[in-house]
């Protein structure tokens, strides 16, 4: 496995504003991705952050909002932007460890409540 | 599409009574089955998982998982619950050869009274 964090662990934003998350592993890992877990509702695939290229995103889900970097094998980032209160979930990395057989490993997530 | 289902949305039981969460998905391919856990206040944790083999899967905590083709299930059991089991389980499929898109059900809230 794999232990991952995240910073921040929650926060409450204000409508038309930005915010980024970070997320940190404790290995190098090639596979690191971002998802969304709505109120009520199953989580979501949003984006593969790729190490050295553009993140590929999934359908519903574009640069524009939700920009992603990946600067090494170690370390992400997600930033969800122009904020409405549609946007509050919480958002999770999740990682698949390079010498584990195909299994996503969870960050704690950051709660995001935007007003 | 893929998709995943979980018919049980909120299940309430009774310490030592038996558990069995369903889990059906749509996938016409092979595929990769896992169920994961997260416990109140906690982070999503693997709880059992299967990719081929034996299509009686055994977990953490006692738990067990059976892959049944022919229906599309995975479903989760465990003979004996308490009241540390109180949790959302979440069912969740990829295909196999596919392993960045894991689809999820909308999990199933587990409450165990004492």
């Amino acid at each position: 496995s794999a232990v991952i964090s995240q910073k921040p662990s929650r926060d409450i934003c204000q409508r038309g504003t930005s915010l980024t998350i970070q997320c940190q592993v404790d290995s190098q890992v090639t596979m690191m991705f971002w998802y969304r877990q709505q109120p009520g509702q199953s989580l979501t695939l949003i984006a593969t952050a790729n190490q050295g290229s553009e993140a590929t995103y999934e359908s519903g889900f574009v640069i524009d909002k939700f920009p992603i970097s990946r600067p090494n094998l170690t370390f992400s980032t997600l930033t969800v932007s122009n904020m409405s209160p549609e946007d509050s979930s919480i958002y999770l990395c999740s990682v698949i460890p390079d010498r584990g057989p195909d299994t996503q490993y969870f960050g704690p997530g950051t709660r995001l409540t935007v007003l | 599409a893929q998709s995943v289902s979980q018919h049980n949305h909120h299940v309430i039981l009774s310490e030592a009574a038996s558990l069995e969460l369903g889990c059906n998905y749509s996938y016409g391919g092979t595929v990769n089955l896992f169920w994961y856990v997260q416990y109140p206040g906690q982070h999503l944790q693997l709880l059992l998982k299967y990719f081929s083999g034996d299509p009686l899967v055994k977990g953490i905590k006692g738990f067990e998982a059976e892959f049944i083709k022919s229906k599309f299930s995975f479903n989760l059991r465990k003979p004996s619950v308490q009241w540390s089991d109180t949790a959302e389980y979440f069912c969740a499929v990829n295909a196999r050869g596919a392993t960045n898109k894991l689809i999820f059900g909308t999990g199933t809230l587990l409450a165990v009274q004492p």
